[in-house]
């Protein structure tokens, strides 16, 4: 495609639930990140993966939350049993190397509300 | 510790003037990138402009500039003949290691007809 997509674009669920979240990056980038931005806030760095690399998950939140990749394509973020505080935009991007100098494409994000 | 911080919450600017966007930042490394990303009501963020730190010559991109200050750490953002499609949330960022991003708490940028 020609932009990163996410899906759902709003996700709500009750409290103790599990959800998935989705990212399509770019075609052709290696490299794919998740942040999640709660409401007023910067950017939380969550977890990238680059190719069939070990993705680093320093910055996940607690166990409740995981993400897999399958090589350069299509990602999922899963939070199980959600609690009211994971309530936020997650937002996915991607880029061409997993490198500091490249710029990272983002996705509109899903707005996740857990009641 | 490496951060990145953004201390006006909010800006006003009138249609066609001239707001600067400022954002400081902590690093012990001695070459690296900065960025400007700019989050419409849409959510997605947009890259606005990104600076090399080992060039002296501040970026511009069309009706937007940066203003650099290495020894500072220092890295603002200038938007000159504001449109009301600037209207936004700006996020300064600085990559901390190969991949992870540092972004700032952002400000949010109103421009008044």
């Amino acid at each position: 495609g020609a932009g990163v997509s996410q899906s759902p674009s709003n996700k709500v669920t009750e409290k103790g639930k599990d959800v998935e979240l989705r990212c399509d990056p770019i075609s052709g980038h290696t490299a794919l990140y998740w942040y999640r931005q709660r409401l007023g806030q910067g950017l939380e760095f969550l977890i990238y993966f680059q190719g069939n690399s070990a993705p680093d998950k320093s910055g996940l939140p607690s166990d409740r939350f995981s993400a897999e990749r399958t090589g350069e394509s299509v990602s999922t973020l899963t939070i199980q049993r959600t609690q009211q505080e994971d309530s936020a935009v997650y937002l996915c991007a991607s880029s061409f190397n997993l490198l500091s100098t490249d710029t990272q494409y983002f996705g509109p994000g899903t707005r996740l509300t857990v009641l | 510790a490496q951060t990145v911080t953004q201390s006006q919450p909010e800006m006003s600017v009138q249609e066609a003037e001239t707001v600067t966007l400022s954002c400081t930042y902590d690093t012990s490394e001695s070459d690296y990138y900065l960025f400007w990303y700019k989050q419409p009501p849409s959510r997605q963020m947009i890259l606005v402009i990104r600076q090399e730190a080992y060039k002296q010559q501040n970026a511009t991109e069309n009706r937007f500039s940066v203003n650099f200050q290495k020894a500072a750490k220092s890295f603002s953002l200038k938007i000159s003949d504001s449109q009301l499609g600037d209207a936004a949330m700006y996020f300064c960022a600085y990559p901390a290691g190969t991949y992870k991003y540092i972004f700032g708490t952002g400000t949010r940028l109103k421009v008044l007809a």
